[in-house]
């Protein structure tokens, strides 16, 4: 268990819809990241964030929106779906700062089905 | 060419095998090498981590890094059926965020 928890696990929604995925962080870790992850492809970032603010960006549509709370948790937003958008999202953490600042925790994914 | 490639398999293997798995990029900047393990459809698990170039042992695992190359390896001995997963190697260079390769799956047949 990385410490990281994602909710929900699994997602089935219909096309146009929006959802949001949620993240919480390990204990003290300040970055959060975002990636997808369609069948039997590589993780593609999407976005991080530290402390509340948005640190890098990666291949995220305009679609999709990411915030990280004051708590440090962290939501995902995704609208207008399409049937292209079905895949695992991962989130992962990091301490964000000291030796190890980079070093990324994932949790366990929202598997998100959309039909 | 891509930042980070590794070749994605699958590679079959026997159980107790070595296994070797490679990974080139071509960024010299890059300092610092992990090794991720996915198991089908679980999140990404961190497992080894080093920096520059050189060998790292943990237990039945070995990561090493020829930065003239630009090449990183991970051998696993003796390998076991619940090695079976998919390998990312993951570089970053100083004060910049890791790069992911696409994966190497790995199946260890009993």
């Amino acid at each position: 268990d990385s410490g990281v928890t994602q909710t929900p696990k699994h997602l089935i929604t219909a096309t146009g819809q929006r959802v949001t995925l949620r993240c919480s962080p390990r204990s003290g870790d300040l970055s959060v990241y975002w990636y997808q992850q369609s069948l039997d492809q590589g993780l593609q970032f999407l976005i991080q964030y530290y402390n509340g603010e948005e640190r890098a960006k990666g291949n995220i549509l305009e679609r999709f929106s990411a915030q990280q709370f004051p708590d440090l948790h962290s939501e995902l937003n995704l609208s207008s779906l399409e049937l292209g958008d079905s895949a695992l999202y991962f989130c992962a953490s990091s301490p964000g700062r000291g030796a190890f600042q980079y070093e990324q925790y994932f949790g366990p994914g929202t598997r998100l089905t959309v039909t | 060419q891509k930042e980070v490639e590794q070749d994605p398999g699958p590679l079959s293997v026997p159980e107790g095998a070595i296994v070797s798995l490679n990974c080139t990029y071509s960024n010299s900047a890059f300092q610092y090498f992990m090794w991720y393990r996915q198991y089908s459809r679980k999140g990404p698990e961190l497992l080894m981590y080093t920096y520059s170039s050189g060998n790292k042992e943990d237990g039945r695992f070995t990561a090493q890094v020829d930065k003239s190359s630009k090449y990183i390896s991970l051998f696993i001995r003796d390998s076991q059926p619940s090695d079976s997963a998919t390998y990312l190697c993951a570089p970053r260079e100083h004060g910049q965020n890791f790069v992911f390769g696409p994966g190497t799956r790995l199946s260890v047949l009993p």
